[in-house]
């Protein structure tokens, strides 16, 4: 049981490039989320899901994409790169009636 | 929407002493849920413990515990007999529902360092 694998770790990119980063879980879990955490302040939301097929947005969704095409998978997409979204991104999921959201160990994205 | 406010940015903390860690939250759901989360060094997040709005007894798990004020909309996170191993900093959540938590609404969390 690996719970929560997100890849890859770490990202250098360059502004305008687009890419992907993966999330997978292995816990059956209906709910996926995606955060991210910048110096300073807490995580927030950028989108989740609630099963297969089934996406919205969160607090900071501008420049994402995201889609559920199964329930162990939920990528997130970055259009076109900007400064503004380096930070490390954490891939979260959960029951659909649970205490404990389970994390991944995050990607660290730069953008220069 | 939903608000949570940690103000203690940094704490300092004799090791073996108990410690309390503020949050207060604002909300307009009837029902939700509160959380506890440790993040590391090594940048993780790590679960500590969950309240939720209908739980008439206060959540303990080992060490933690939640001292949850419903009225006083404060749901500080208690830890006893502190460790050198609890340095790291902490986050306060709150999902909209009491179970169901797709959706977290986090504080900007409070760095914890424990002085041997």
């Amino acid at each position: 049981n690996a719970g929560v694998t997100q890849t890859p770790k770490f990202q250098v990119l360059k502004t305008g490039q687009s890419m992907t980063l993966q999330c997978a879980q292995d816990m059956n879990h209906e709910y996926m989320s995606w955060y991210r955490q910048d110096p300073g302040m807490g995580l927030r939301l950028i989108h989740y899901s609630v099963g297969a097929g089934i996406t919205d947005q969160g607090e900071v969704p501008n420049g994402y994409n995201v889609s559920r095409s199964t329930t162990e998978d939920f990528p997130l997409r970055l259009l076109s790169a900007a400064p503004s979204q380096t930070s490390v991104y954490f891939c979260a999921s959960t029951w659909e009636q649970g205490g404990e959201q389970y994390f991944g160990p995050g990607t660290r994205l730069t953008v220069t | 929407a939903q608000k949570i406010t940690q103000t203690q940015p940094g704490m300092f903390v004799q090791e073996k002493e108990a410690v309390t860690l503020d949050c207060t939250y604002d909300t307009s759901d009837p029902s939700y849920g509160l959380f506890w989360y440790k993040q590391p060094s090594s940048g993780e997040m790590i679960f500590l413990i969950y309240q939720g709005s209908y739980d008439q007894q206060n959540a303990t798990e080992g060490r933690y515990s939640l001292n949850f004020q419903k009225a006083r909309k404060s749901a500080n996170l208690v830890i006893s007999a502190s460790q050198l191993g609890d340095s790291a900093m902490y986050f306060c959540a709150m999902s909209a529902t009491n179970f169901g938590n797709e959706k977290l609404t986090f504080g900007t969390g409070t760095r914890l360092t424990i002085i041997p």
